[in-house]
């Protein structure tokens, strides 16, 4: 079956670090650009950032609003993706989704989606 | 930054034809994707590449862009449509996301 599982969700304090996990199945996964969009309660889609593929040098891009304290990696020998999240924000409080980007002809839309993981940002 | 506008709602009634907007500046030169998304769900690409839609997606889902306004349209309206719908674009290497629309079958 083609899918993303999301994990690593949970509850962390402000100023605090967590790693989300992505594990893709069911595709080629080292083809593809893959994604994290998250979604704060009430709140619309907003996305994370990504990472390239291997012909790409797994070269990234960031929102603005977490451009330096997020980091995301993969590791195609594990149909892998992660995010590394530090100096994390009572703001970063969202539902994480990990996407895959589609095929050149798709245009750069998100074709596949997990189901996402939880992380809350409180003390 | 670029920014994309959706109304925050949208009515339609059994049957009817909905029209969901985003509006974003020259967006008529940018690939628009839609999104639908239902309550505890993954959302789920419905028109890629301003009018393409995916394999699964019903005949009934349609788009369009054309200057400053990109068009979701879902004909003949069913009461599982009802949910949160996106448009997204890329702007110089980031995503941007509409606001997003709630769409209400009557």
């Amino acid at each position: 079956e083609v899918q993303l599982v999301e994990s690593g969700g949970g509850l962390v304090q402000p100023g605090g670090s967590l790693r989300l996990s992505c594990a893709a199945s069911g595709f080629t996964f080292s083809d593809h650009y893959m994604d994290w969009v998250r979604q704060a309660p009430g709140k619309g889609l907003e996305w994370v950032g990504r990472t390239r593929d291997k012909p790409n040098s797994y070269t990234t891009e960031y929102a603005a609003s977490v451009k330096g304290r997020f980091t995301v990696s993969r590791d195609d020998s594990k149909n892998s993706l992660y995010l590394q999240m530090n100096r994390l924000r009572t703001e970063d409080t969202a539902v994480y989704y990990c996407a895959r980007e589609g095929s050149v002809v798709a245009g750069g839309a998100f074709d596949l989606w997990g189901r996402g993981t939880l992380i809350t940002v409180s003390s | 930054s670029y920014e994309l506008t959706q109304p925050l709602s949208v009515s339609v009634a059994l049957g009817q034809t909905a029209r969901i907007t985003c509006g974003g500046n020259n967006i008529g030169s940018k690939n628009v994707h839609w999104y639908q998304r239902k309550p505890g769900q993954a959302p789920v690409l419905v028109i890629y590449r301003d009018s393409h839609r995916p394999s699964g997606i019903p005949e009934r889902f349609s788009g369009s862009n054309s200057g400053n306004t990109a068009t979701l349209t879902i004909s003949r309206a069913q009461a599982g449509d009802e949910a949160a719908y996106y448009c997204q674009v890329w702007d110089s290497s980031t995503v941007v996301f509409g606001g997003g629309t709630k769409l209400t079958v009557l």
